[in-house]
């Protein structure tokens, strides 16, 4: 069973710029959250997706973007980039044998907006 | 913004030592989680308490929750380095987000 795995682990965009994060789910888990941490803070949900359609948005502009794919796996874009979308940007999956309530992250993917 | 808030911000302990951290959160909740994360990477769940339970344990750890007072507490004993990390609580209420709170940064001195 392979966990949650996320790419690029490390990236540097400049302002004005857009970016994708990909993100692939724990094997069974068909729903995935996207959250953004900025140094130093909590996570903040960003959105989640559940069988390839939006589950739940936070309060995020629709700059943020994402997409799920049939395999489960999901895509972060972010249009636009401004210094404040630095931070690590973390992808969790969940699914059925686990309870909806059991998130399980990747890594993360850091972003350097300069 | 957060729902819920760590106290202390930082803690730093002996080896050997027990740990105590508390959440605060201000709406009701469905259940709230502990979660912890190594140097900027990845959260790893801990423990999931639901909003009828007052207590949980899962080996070092006890969480209780206080649903009237809007709080819960981790405890970790017998502390070990490798506990060093920063612990995250998170509530569930209404929809399918988590909402973490600042974090509470543990350093645990071999």
């Amino acid at each position: 069973e392979t966990g949650v795995t996320q790419s690029p682990t490390h990236l540097i965009k400049t302002r004005g710029q857009q970016v994708t994060l990909r993100c692939s789910s724990q094997s069974g888990h068909n729903t995935v959250s996207w959250y953004q941490q900025a140094l130093g803070q909590g996570p903040q949900f960003i959105f989640q997706y559940y069988r390839e359609e939006e589950n739940g948005r936070g309060n995020f502009p629709p700059r943020f973007s994402g997409l799920q794919f049939p395999n489960y796996s999901s895509e972060l874009n972010v249009n636009a980039l401004e210094l404040d979308d630095s931070a690590l940007y973390l992808c969790a999956s969940s699914g059925p044998q686990t309870g909806k309530w059991e998130l399980f992250f990747g890594e993360g993917s850091r972003l350097t907006v300069l | 913004s957060q729902q819920g808030e760590e106290d202390p911000q930082a803690l730093s302990i002996q080896e050997g030592e027990n740990a105590t951290m508390n959440c605060s959160y201000k709406t009701s909740i469905n259940n709230l989680q502990w979660y912890r994360q190594n140097s900027g990477r990845g959260l790893v769940h801990l423990i999931l308490i639901r909003s009828n339970e007052r207590e949980k344990h899962s080996g070092r750890l006890r969480v209780t929750l206080d649903t009237s007072k809007k709080s819960s507490s981790l405890l970790i004993t017998a502390s070990r380095a490798a506990d060093t990390a920063s612990y995250f609580c998170a509530t569930v209420a209404a929809g399918n987000k988590l909402t973490f709170g600042g974090g509470t940064r543990v350093l645990v001195k071999p």
